[in-house]
């Protein structure tokens, strides 16, 4: 069974430009979710889909970031003007269902913003 | 409002050693408690978790945890340490509050030293 895929990998912008990860999940998983994982830190979570509506964005700075996921499947995190302090490592991770606790993570995308 | 602390930024152990690696948390709702490895570059990969039932879980690569209610800890043991086991570990707690949403500590990175 495939896990989580993620791309690009590693990416460095300059701030205030933008920058786009996508995020495919593993198949038949309906919840999707996007965590922001600084240097030292746990990851944090950003936003969480089931299918293709939100169950919580409570943490996504939305003047900047903004996240979809059409035909609830693939998910796209976009970061639109990048600053300094979005430098961190962005993971992706779905799991069954919302009452299915066990998440899967794909490798993550390491962000460095110059 | 959960939350989780990991006592012990960095842990070093000899090869052949106890693991030891602490973790306590705050819920005002019975947990479900998680333990994940990430090694560098890699996402996490869950390694054992606890949602109910018997409180001494165990988990993949010889590592088990124990759920102590009265004390509110779920620290995270080996019996022996192997040179594989040198990675970042994170504990987690989510509930059946919460939609799944995990709430992670600052991880640990566990040394495993000749």
């Amino acid at each position: 069974e495939a896990g989580v895929a993620q791309s690009p990998r590693y990416k460095i912008i300059e701030k205030r430009q933008s920058v786009a990860f996508w995020c495919n999940p593993i198949s038949g998983h309906a919840t999707l979710y996007w965590y922001q994982q600084i240097l030292g830190q746990g990851p944090k979570l950003l936003i969480q889909f089931q299918n293709n509506g939100v169950v919580d964005d409570s943490q996504l700075p939305k003047d900047r970031f903004s996240a979809e996921r059409l035909k609830g499947v693939d998910s796209t995190l976009k970061i639109q003007p990048a600053k300094l302090e979005d430098s961190a490592v962005y993971l992706c991770a779905s799991s069954l269902g919302v009452k299915v606790y066990e998440q899967y993570f794909g490798p993550g995308t390491r962000l460095t913003v110059t | 409002a959960q939350s989780v602390t990991q006592l012990g930024s960095h842990v070093s152990v000899s090869e052949g050693a106890l693991v030891l690696l602490r973790c306590n948390y705050s819920s005002s709702v019975p947990p479900y408690l998680f333990w994940y490895v990430q090694y560098p570059n890699q996402g996490l990969q869950l390694l054992l978790k606890y949602t109910t039932g018997a409180t001494l879980v165990k988990g993949i690569n010889g590592f088990e945890a124990e759920f102590k209610k009265s004390e509110t800890s779920f620290h995270l043991t080996k019996p022996s340490a192997h040179m594989s086991d040198a990675a970042e570990y994170f504990c987690a707690v989510t509930s059946t509050g919460t939609a799944s949403k995990l709430t992670f500590g600052t991880g640990t990175r566990l040394q495993v030293t000749l």
